[in-house]
C-alpha cells in the first residue's frame, strides 16, 4: 500500500500550511500525522484522522475527502518547522502500518 | 511518564546481525494492552515499520522483512529486543524503538525513543 505526500512545503509565519497524503481507498483506515524535528523522534500531533492528543495546540487539525488526507497547521510558527509524516493503520492488511515518505515544512 | 531508549552497537559489518534493545522506564511492558515495536528510519528517507511483540511474547512483523527479524522480550529486565540478520548496506538507517498504545480507541506510536543510527560496513 503506497502513500503520496509532497516532499516540501514553504510557509510564512502566521499563515497557513496544508501537507496533503495520498492513498488509495484511504477513506477507510485511520489516518496518523507525525511531527519529526531535526535530530528528534517523531511525535504523533494528529491521530484517527483528526483527533489531538491533549495539550496539543488546536492549531494542528487534520481531515479527510475522498483519496486524501490533509494535517493542516494554522497560525504556522517558526517552531513548526519540521518533517511531517502520514501514517495509515489498516487492520485487515498483512502489513497494518504504513508510513507516508514525509513532508519537510519550511517557514519563511 | 513513559520513555524509551535505544541502544547497541552503531557499527556492523555486512552479512551480520543487527542487534538492538530498548529499554522501558516509566511502565512495566508486562502490563496493559501495548504493543513495543520497531521503526527504522533510512538517511533522507521515510520511517519503515519493522515489528512488535505483545506483552504475551507473541509477535508480528513486516513481510518484507519477515524471514530475518526476530523481536523478543526480558520482562526481568523491563526491555524488549531486535535481531535483524543477515543485514546489508540497505539496512543502514536510524532504529527507533517506540510504544503502540491504544488508550485513544485506535492504534498510534506513542511514545517513540530517541532512535540509534546504526551502519553497515565493513
Amino acid at each position: 500500500y503506497d502513500l503520496t505526500q509532497p516532499p516540501s512545503v514553504s510557509v510564512a509565519p502566521g499563515q497557513t500550511a496544508r501537507i496533503t497524503c495520498g492513498g488509495n481507498n484511504i477513506g477507510s483506515k485511520s489516518v496518523h500525522w507525525y511531527q519529526q524535528k531535526s535530530g528528534q523522534a517523531p511525535v504523533v500531533v494528529v491521530y484517527d484522522d483528526g483527533d489531538r492528543p491533549s495539550g496539543l495546540p488546536d492549531r494542528f487539525s487534520g481531515s479527510k475527502s475522498g483519496n486524501t488526507a490533509t494535517l493542516t497547521i494554522t497560525r504556522v510558527e517558526v517552531g513548526d518547522e519540521a518533517d511531517y509524516y502520514c501514517q495509515v493503520w489498516d487492520s485487515s492488511s498483512h502489513h497494518p502500518y504504513v508510513f507516508a515518505p514525509g513532508t519537510e515544512v519550511t517557514v519563511l | 511518564q513513559v520513555q524509551l531508549q535505544e541502544s547497541g552497537p552503531g557499527l556492523v559489518k555486512p552479512s551480520q546481525t543487527l542487534s538492538l534493545t530498548c529499554t522501558v522506564s516509566g511502565a512495566s511492558i508486562r502490563e496493559g494492552d501495548y504493543y513495543w515495536s520497531w521503526i527504522r528510519q533510512v538517511p533522507g528517507k521515510g520511517l519503515e515499520w519493522i515489528g512488535y511483540i505483545y506483552n504475551s511474547g507473541s509477535t508480528y512483523y513486516n513481510p518484507s522483512l519477515k524471514s530475518r527479524v526476530v523481536i523478543s522480550l526480558d520482562t526481568s529486565k523491563n526491555h524488549f529486543s531486535l535481531n535483524l540478520t543477515s543485514v546489508t548496506a540497505a539496512d543502514t538507517a536510524v532504529y527507533f524503538c517506540a510504544r503502540e498504545q491504544r488508550d485513544w480507541g485506535i492504534p498510534v506510536f506513542d511514545p517513540w525513543g530517541q532512535g540509534t543510527l546504526v551502519t553497515v560496513s565493513s
